[in-house]
């Protein structure tokens, strides 16, 4: 079955810095992908859908010049938090769009 | 906002038990169902993408059901295992790829 994976799987980082999260489907091409969110006990929650070559659309009350997302190629998103701060401890999830939506394994976000 | 609920929110059986959990969904805008097993730090497992009124899918021993016009899906599994336990996920579809997901249903079997 399609596989699409997610790096780093955990990172721990100081308020203020930022970090890169990357998702890459490895044996098919997704010219969308989309990424989620989930705070403890909820729900999944859409962020923004990132399109092949062009900008991505962000749903409502996410910030796109804090959630910067980059889909340089067919099999590679990239999803950086600038300037993160605790409030955006999270667990981030992608999702490409193949046959049905593939998910990564996630990447769980710490920010002291 | 339109919500997708799940229930039980938790279950715990025994091994060889059979269950059934429940999705709600708005049945305005709807185009497709989708059924997630996820496992703690794995991926999500696409199990079924149901499309139409009636539905009935079958994978091995889990089967699903949907309801479009009342805006509902049951999951069952049959003769649950130890390696069933894991949270499943419901979501809706509206067509525009991107899925609303409930808050899963977290399944636990004891041996």
């Amino acid at each position: 079955g399609a596989v699409v994976s997610q790096h780093p799987s955990w990172v721990i980082c100081k308020s203020g810095t930022s970090v890169k999260i990357e998702c890459r489907s490895l044996d098919f091409q997704a010219t969308t992908m989309f990424w989620y969110r989930q705070f403890p006990k909820q729900s999944l929650m859409l962020m923004a859908t990132s399109n092949e070559g062009s900008k991505a659309t962000y749903e409502q009350g996410v910030e796109k010049d804090k959630f910067l997302i980059n889909h340089a190629s067919l099999t590679l998103s990239t999803l950086t938090v600038t300037s993160a701060h605790p409030e955006d401890s999270s667990f981030y999830i992608c999702s490409a769009t193949g046959e049905t939506q593939y998910f990564g394994p996630g990447t769980r976000l710490l920010v002291l | 906002i339109l919500n997708v609920e799940q229930s039980p929110q938790s279950l715990h059986v025994q091994e060889g038990d059979s269950t059934n959990f429940t999705c709600s969904f708005p049945s305005s805008n709807f185009y497709a169902l989708h059924w997630y097993r996820w496992e703690t730090a794995k991926s999500p497992e696409a199990l079924f993408v149901m499309t139409l009124n009636g539905d009935e899918k079958k994978k091995g021993r889990i089967s699903a059901t949907l309801n479009t016009k009342e805006g509902y899906s049951y999951l069952y599994i049959k003769g649950s295992q130890p390696e069933d336990s894991a949270t499943y996920l419901c979501a809706w579809d509206t067509g525009r790829r991107a899925l609303t997901f409930g808050s899963g249903t977290r399944l636990q079997v004891q041996p």
